[in-house]
């Protein structure tokens, strides 16, 4: 049993569409993060979000944090073919050190 | 600054085999972690050094699996017999002791190491 469901599990558009990714739980986390991975590297931190409802914002890119801290969303405006890529996101729950993994989105933009 | 390093890219061994891999983390950096992607899963946490202490190793499968780090520096990640299930892509992170919050705990991941068992 998967903590965080991330979907869609696979997303192929056209570039300037606008596309979200949602990764939900039915746990409390006490932070969020958001990563994108390139094929043969590591993934890379794109966001952090601490505090329910909480909202930023990386050029195109808009994370939520849900009001509960149970879920959190990646919003992506007007997407380019440099976004393709795998989206993952992760979060600590209570004071542990430990990463709990979605099992990711596969975002591929076509020109 | 060189970031996370890990030995090597690929590894393709057969059943029973033994298999060590290693990371370096990212210099000072006093945390580091092990977490593994079985294909078609979410990656997964394996375990969690504090300079040269195991501070938590929950996630590994079984007694099969060794990690140490000795000096506090790299850490060394053995399979000793190998199985097919062990077959994924290891990643090794690191980030700063962070006694403020764990929420903002940032770790640094190295490229991963693609472990085929056979």
């Amino acid at each position: 049993t998967q903590l965080l469901e991330q979907s869609p599990q696979f997303l192929s558009i056209q570039e300037g569409e606008n596309l979200t990714v949602y990764c939900n739980s039915s746990s409390v986390f006490s932070s969020l993060q958001w990563y994108r991975q390139e094929p043969g590297e590591g993934p890379v931190l794109l966001v952090t979000v601490v505090t329910g409802g909480e909202v930023k914002k990386l050029k195109r890119l808009t994370f939520q944090f849900g009001d509960a801290r149970k879920d959190s969303s990646l919003h992506i405006t007007a997407a380019q073919p440099g976004d393709t890529g795998l989206y993952l996101c992760a979060g600590h729950m209570d004071s542990n050190y430990q990463l709990i993994w979605g099992a990711g989105t596969k975002l591929i933009i076509k020109p | 600054e060189a970031g996370v390093t890990q030995f090597p890219s690929h590894s393709v061994i057969e059943k029973g085999q033994t298999v060590t891999l290693r990371c370096d983390p990212i210099s000072g950096h006093d945390n580091l972690y092990w977490y593994r992607r079985v294909m078609g899963k979410e990656i997964k946490f394996l375990l969690h050094f504090v300079k040269e202490s195991k501070q938590d190793e929950s996630g590994m499968p079984n007694n099969r699996f060794l990690a140490e780090r000795t000096g506090g520096t790299y850490s060394t990640l053995k399979v000793q017999p190998a199985e097919l299930e062990d077959s994924g892509v290891y990643f090794c992170a690191s980030s700063q002791e962070d006694r403020i919050s764990v929420s903002t705990d940032t770790q640094y991941f190295g490229p991963g190491t693609r472990l085929t068992v056979l």
